[in-house]
């Protein structure tokens, strides 16, 4: 069965730092991948997608970027981070229940 | 573009009584998947039920069910027999064309 590991689960980091979340996936080849940011209690909103290595869609203009560097990696980036920019932050994979998503654990990111 | 509505920011159930959510959506898609989603406290999601729009029959797990009105763009979903082990976010989302559209949740507690 298809896994989505995501770490850091916390993250404590000051305006203007960089960041870097990872999403790596298990158990399937070739999966669209998808970063969602959902702010307290609220629902999700979905950053970006990729369909493939290198292939990255943007649904959202803001401080953020992501990368498909291998198959099975989603990286959230940002060269200098906001306020704004605290959440939680989610990476999801295609389940194998059909057009299910799986999800990763989170990463807890608050910008001090 | 598409929408999905939970008009029900928060509801109440005692434990062992049937409670249902509402949820109702909007897509000019005819190839659709709807779903319902659990977030507890630690903010994992888990899928807990999903329905294909071409299926007039209503999808049932376990205590989980739902009232599939295609016509009226309703999709809701009934807990019977709540439980504590239930209270959580539940959110609804509508996926086609690579993304799932959520709702912006539910909080649902349960009175023991």
């Amino acid at each position: 069965s298809q896994t989505i590991h995501q770490w850091p689960a916390t993250l404590v980091q000051p305006v203007g730092s960089p960041l870097s979340l990872e999403c790596t996936v298990e158990g399937t080849s070739n999966p669209n991948l998808y970063w969602y940011r959902q702010a307290a209690g609220r629902g999700l909103q979905l950053l970006f997608y990729s369909v493939g290595i290198g292939q990255i869609s943007s649904e959202v203009p803001q401080n953020l970027s992501a990368s498909r560097p291998q198959d099975r990696q989603f990286i959230l980036s940002s060269k200098k981070l906001l306020l704004s920019d605290s959440g939680f932050y989610l990476c999801a994979g295609p389940a194998q229940v059909n057009y299910g998503y799986t999800f990763g654990s989170g990463t807890r990111l608050t910008v001090v | 573009a598409q929408t999905v509505t939970q008009s029900q920011p928060e509801m109440s159930v005692q434990e062992a009584e049937t409670v249902t959510l509402s949820c109702t959506y909007d897509t000019s898609e005819s190839d659709y998947y709807l779903f319902w989603y659990k977030q507890p406290p630690s903010r994992q999601m888990i899928l807990v039920i999903r329905q294909e729009a071409y299926k007039q029959q209503n999808a049932t797990e376990n205590r989980f069910s739902v009232n599939f009105q295609k016509a009226a763009k309703s999709f809701s979903l009934k807990i019977s027999d709540s439980q504590l082990g239930d209270a959580a976010m539940y959110f609804c989302a509508s996926y086609s064309n690579y993304q799932l559209i959520w709702g912006a949740g539910t909080k649902l507690i349960i009175k023991p």
